[in-house]
């Protein structure tokens, strides 16, 4: 059991550029979600898959964002044409298939969009 | 919707010594799920205890023990015998009980900054 990951663990973009985030989940963790934490806040949900479907996208995932996790393994979080207040953590996290509450976190990604 | 609310932004408890973080939230569901997490400086969220709503006895990990008060919606933290490595950000987290229109997604309280010192 190595935990979640996550990759790139820091990210500095310019006004405008698209980013991409991965997140690789506890192995046979069929769960996964996003989440985003700004300073001083706790994290916020993004997003959930189930598999490879995802099933609940919060309104918080404007249409700049984007999501995948094509073979129910790993899961991708693209933003198209950032703004600086995209700053923030990108925190992904798991559960298990048979667990009714858990979630296990990666370390997050920080993005900052100058 | 739900609710959490964290009213302490930072606590400071020096080493050995007891501190307790609050913790009230707000939701019209009678089964769900309650979470202390701990992000430590730097470092990734780590769950310390969870809570079952429909469970009266209150969960305890060790040095961490919850007070948990459904009918006045309170789910107080308390750390006893500080550690240094204590030190870090506790979120409380609200979860419905996963169905098909809840899918076990979690609602963060704003977290307390926690300082233990020598």
């Amino acid at each position: 059991d190595t935990g979640v990951s996550q990759n790139p663990r820091h990210k500095i973009t310019k006004r405008g550029q698209n980013v991409t985030f991965r997140c690789d989940p506890i192995s046979e963790h069929n769960r996964l979600y996003w989440y985003r934490q700004t300073l001083g806040q706790g994290p916020e949900f993004l997003t959930y898959f189930q598999n490879e479907a995802q099933l609940e996208k919060s309104r918080l995932l404007s249409d700049r964002f984007s999501a995948e996790r094509p073979k129910g393994s790993f899961s991708t979080l693209e933003i198209q044409r950032t703004e600086q207040g995209d700053s923030a953590m990108y925190l992904c996290a798991s559960r298990p298939k048979f667990s009714t509450d858990t979630q296990y976190f990666g370390p997050g990604t920080r993005l900052t969009v100058l | 919707a739900q609710t959490v609310t964290q009213s302490q932004p930072e606590m400071s408890v020096q080493e050995a010594e007891t501190v307790t973080l609050s913790c009230t939230y707000d939701t019209s569901e009678n089964n769900y799920y309650l979470f202390w997490y701990k992000q430590p400086p730097s470092r990734q969220m780590i769950l310390v205890i969870r809570q079952e709503a429909y469970k009266q006895q209150n969960a305890t990990e060790n040095r961490f023990s919850v007070n948990f008060q459904k009918a006045a919606k309170s789910f107080s933290l308390k750390i006893s015998d500080s550690q240094l490595g204590d030190t870090a950000m506790y979120f409380c987290a609200f979860m419905k009980h996963p169905t098909t229109d809840s899918w076990g997604k979690l609602q963060f309280g704003a977290g307390t900054q926690v300082v233990v010192t020598p």
